[in-house]
């Protein structure tokens, strides 16, 4: 069936750039999509890609896409304490989340 | 910005009780979502609607589970007999685009707990 993997915990200083992975099974998917969550709070869109995107930038997010190998990845440059969330990776076909990838950033 | 509105923000009830959870989509979308999160848990897919008929429902989804768009604007998730279990976050969603491509626009969630 349709899956979307995530690795569970990330944590980083602040102003390093994180990197947070997703594999996802589907391979029909047409969008890929990330989204944070603060605590208590809802799920907010950060970024997505086409599938027939390999890269996109926006501002200090990157989104990375290898369609042969169903891997997804967000790089967050320049990460500050206020990026401290968990962030899901998503595919639009079956609007199936990963479990979320925890991201602390330490002062 | 046009947004999802859900009400309640919180609700509690005891076991056994009927729980409506209410969604305001946004006014020109086709297409609506619920979704549940368990405290600390991933983001499962409950149902998907349109056309005022269920189009995709997940396990999840079982017979104490309704959707309903009673009106124009409001769609609504009942809990017919509410478990332990059922705790969580509701979110609602809904697209204007196409019901596997386009954006999907959340709302802030209902957390129900039961007691």
């Amino acid at each position: 069936g349709e899956d979307v993997e995530q690795s569970l915990f990330l944590s980083v200083r602040e102003g390093d750039s994180s990197v947070i992975n997703c594999t996802y099974t589907d391979s029909s998917s047409t969008y890929l999509y990330w989204y944070k969550q603060e605590p208590g709070a809802g799920l907010q869109l950060l970024t997505y890609i086409f599938s027939n995107m390999d890269m996109k930038q926006d501002q200090r997010l990157t989104v990375l896409l290898n369609k042969k190998d169903k891997h997804l990845s967000l790089r967050i440059a320049d990460t500050q304490t206020g990026d401290s969330a968990i962030y899901f990776c998503a595919e639009r076909l079956n609007m199936r989340f990963g479990a979320g990838t925890r991201l602390t950033v330490k002062p | 910005e046009p947004e999802v509105t859900q009400t309640p923000s919180h609700q509690v009830t005891q076991m056994g009780q009927e729980v409506i959870l209410r969604c305001v989509p946004i006014s020109n979308h086709l297409y609506f979502y619920w979704y549940r999160q368990i405290l600390g848990q991933k983001v499962e897919f409950l149902v998907s609607f349109y056309n005022n008929e269920i189009s995709e429902k997940s396990e999840i989804f079982d017979d104490q589970f309704s959707v309903e768009r009673p009106d124009g604007s409001n769609f609504t998730l009942k809990i017919r007999s509410t478990k332990l279990e059922d705790s969580a976050m509701y979110f609602c969603a809904s697209t204007g685009g196409g019901a596997r491509t386009g954006e999907l626009f959340f709302g802030e969630g209902s957390r129900l707990t039961v007691l």
